[in-house]
């Protein structure tokens, strides 16, 4: 396994601009989960999908945030017309989404946002 | 809503110490997580655990789950350098597709 990366590591934008940030899960792995860390916070869910099928998405932080993830591989989050109050590091994990309470999630090195 | 809390926030020791992290919710999980993060990095899991009373020791830390699979503590025996890192406690929801997390412990072991 490769492990779970995410492009860019650090993205400045500034006010207002549009910014994607990829994901690309372990090889194999159904599930793939975005999450959201503030600084001095815990990372919180936003989106999952099991395969190229969004499943949970009421935890999207607003009608700015929308991801995809076309081919049931690799994933992309976008933000619309950011504001200064979305910097923060968006982390990507994947799991193999077992029926199991231990369906372990593997998380990518995040994509750390700052918006000027 | 689920929520975790933990603590304490913050935690400075010597070299050598013992520590206790603790997480605690009002809410059920289906399982409890352990992860280690460090700065500009993505959680590390460290353990999980399922059982309620469930102890599991990974050399020097140990993880217990409460008895009614609310609260989780994570004991560090003789601490060291290497052990600084922020700490975090997740929860599984039932249907097994959603963590949340408490708002981490920040450790740091001084030489």
């Amino acid at each position: 396994d490769t492990g779970v990366s995410q492009d860019p590591r650090h993205k400045i934008t500034k006010r207002g601009q549009n910014v994607t940030f990829r994901c690309d899960p372990i090889s194999e792995h159904n599930r793939l989960y975005w999450y959201r860390q503030t600084l001095g916070q815990g990372p919180e869910f936003l989106t999952y999908f099991q395969n190229e099928a969004q499943l949970e998405k009421s935890r999207l932080l607003s009608d700015r945030f929308s991801a995809e993830r076309p081919k049931g591989s690799f994933s992309t989050l976008e933000i619309q017309r950011t504001e200064q109050g979305d910097s923060a590091m968006y982390l990507c994990a994947s799991s193999r989404g077992l029926a199991s309470i231990t369906d372990t999630q593997y998380f990518g090195p995040g994509t750390r946002l700052t918006v000027l | 809503t689920q929520l975790l809390e933990q603590s304490p926030q913050f935690l400075s020791i010597q070299e050598g110490e013992n520590l206790t992290v603790y997480c605690n919710s009002s809410s059920v999980f289906s399982s409890l997580q352990w992860y280690r993060q460090e700065p500009g990095e993505g959680p590390v899991l460290l353990v999980t655990v399922v059982t309620g009373g469930e102890v599991k020791k990974l050399k020097r830390l140990t993880f217990q789950f409460g008895d009614a699979r609310k609260d989780s503590s994570l004991h560090i025996t003789a601490a060291q350098p290497g052990d600084t890192g922020l700490y975090l406690c997740a929860g599984r929801n039932n249907a097994g597709n959603m963590l949340t997390f408490g708002g981490g412990t920040r450790l740091m072991v001084k030489p």
